[in-house]
């Protein structure tokens, strides 16, 4: 079935450092690529999406790229700052339900 | 406009209760589906519903069921709780025609069994 497997935390990084969280994923079909990130106490908010391979999603500094080859869909950021430390999820979908990864946990300190 | 919305925010009961959580999803959107998210671990899917019925399930039991109105709405019921059924219940909705588009998420309700 299908399954998405994230890197495993937690993660601390110094403010302006360069953040990487791994995600790869096993799926059926061609599924669509997701980074949500959860804030303490809220749901779960859209970071980035691609749709098809090659595609490179970003958003707020975030960059992914979906790589069918290594069926991975890497999260980076050039330089992190406090307010990004949060639990960050790598999911997919190819039909209607999402798959989620158990979820990375970044704390940035000043 | 607003987005998906689920009450109550904090829930409290004891064990061999039933339960009832609600969802209005986004506006515009006819697809509702619920999510189960233990502490530490990404959200697990549970059931998805659209034109009131249930069309998709994941590895739950029975003791999990939902219900779509009409106006898309929807509620997931949990029968005789267990201690293991704490957690945080995610509702998301999407437009039915985009089918693998973003599910938008409410902040979720949190379930505590005692």
């Amino acid at each position: 079935g299908n399954s998405v497997t994230q890197m495993e935390g937690p993660v601390t990084l110094s403010e302006e450092a360069f953040l990487t969280i791994n995600c790869t994923y096993t799926a059926t079909g061609y599924p669509s690529l997701f980074w949500y990130v959860q804030y303490p106490g809220e749901g779960l908010q859209l970071l980035l999406k691609a749709t098809k391979a090659d595609d490179k999603g970003s958003n707020k500094g975030f960059e992914a790229t979906y790589r069918k080859e290594t069926t991975s869909f890497h999260l980076e950021k050039g330089s992190v700052q406090v307010s990004d430390s949060a639990v960050y999820f790598c999911a997919l979908t190819t039909h209607r339900d999402m798959r989620f990864g158990a979820g990375t946990r970044l704390t940035v300190k000043p | 406009d607003a987005g998906v919305t689920q009450s109550p925010t904090h829930l409290i009961k004891t064990r061999g209760q039933q339960v009832t959580l609600r969802c209005s999803p986004k506006s515009g959107h006819d697809t509702v589906s619920w999510y189960q998210q233990a502490l530490g671990q990404g959200p697990q899917f549970i059931f998805q519903y659209y034109e009131e019925e249930e069309r998709q399930r994941g590895n739950f039991p029975d003791r999990f069921s939902g219900h779509q109105f009409p106006n898309y709405s929807s509620e997931l019921n949990v029968n005789a709780l267990l201690l293991g059924d704490s957690a945080l219940y995610l509702c998301a909705s999407t437009p039915r025609q985009l089918a693998k588009n973003i599910q938008y998420f409410g902040a979720g309700t949190r379930l505590s069994v005692l």
